[in-house]
């Protein structure tokens, strides 16, 4: 029952580095979404998917790409990092349209930059 | 747009006593209703749901009902116990369901 894992679970980056963090879901389940928490802030939705080959835009989508070249994977890309980015990240799925589906989360990826 | 307003927090409470978080929500047409509980280092887990007006979600002894009048969908319980203590966040999905809307979330705290 692994549902929705995230790698890395930590990572320390200087500012100006890339990097991509991975979503997989073994669900089946057609939207993806990441987010990003902060205190405070609650969660703000990143990007999201609506199935494998799409991808949109949610509400704080700048300095951040993804990809959904697979229906089990989304991935988040931070070409530049900068110290505006720390933040704990989350990836999230549901199964299909209709918004009684809810989202399932997976445990995080605590991001600083340095 | 639509939006959700969680009461804001800490919110410390002794075991065994009654707890309520409110939750108002703005939303045009029949959203689904949701409220999440995330324990330290974890992810969002859902505890329970409600999917039109007049519902009552309940799960571990929690409940909420949807409340289209007053578009509100507070989090009850009546006795907490101390592995209560996490943060709750309340959330509505809209009509079109691509989209989740989470409040702040609420910080409770059970002491013995």
């Amino acid at each position: 029952n692994a549902g929705v894992t995230q790698t890395p679970k930590f990572r320390v980056l200087k500012t100006g580095q890339s990097m991509t963090l991975l979503c997989a879901q073994d669900m089946n389940h057609e939207y993806m979404y990441w987010y990003r928490q902060d205190p405070g802030m609650g969660l703000r939705l990143i990007h999201y998917s609506v199935g494998e080959g799409t991808t949109a835009k949610g509400e704080v989508p700048d300095g951040y790409n993804v990809s959904r070249l697979k229906k089990q994977n989304f991935l988040l890309g931070l070409e530049s990092a900068a110290p505006s980015q720390t933040s704990v990240y989350f990836c999230a799925s549901s199964y299909s349209q209709g918004n009684n589906q809810p989202q399932h989360f997976g445990d995080g990826t605590r991001l600083s930059i340095l | 747009g639509d939006s959700v307003t969680q009461m804001e927090g800490p919110v410390t409470l002794s075991e065994e006593a009654f707890l309520t978080i409110n939750c108002t929500y703005t939303a045009t047409g029949y959203p689904s209703l949701f409220w999440y509980v995330q324990y330290p280092g974890e992810g969002l887990q859902l505890l329970l749901k409600a999917t039109k007006a007049d519902d009552k979600g309940s799960n571990k002894g929690f409940e909420a009902t949807y409340r289209k009048e007053t578009t509100s969908f507070h989090l009850e319980k009546g006795s907490v116990q101390v592995s209560d203590s996490a943060v709750y966040f309340c959330a509505l999905s809209g009509y079109t369901g691509n989209q989740f809307y989470f409040g702040t979330g609420t910080s409770l705290t059970v002491i013995p």
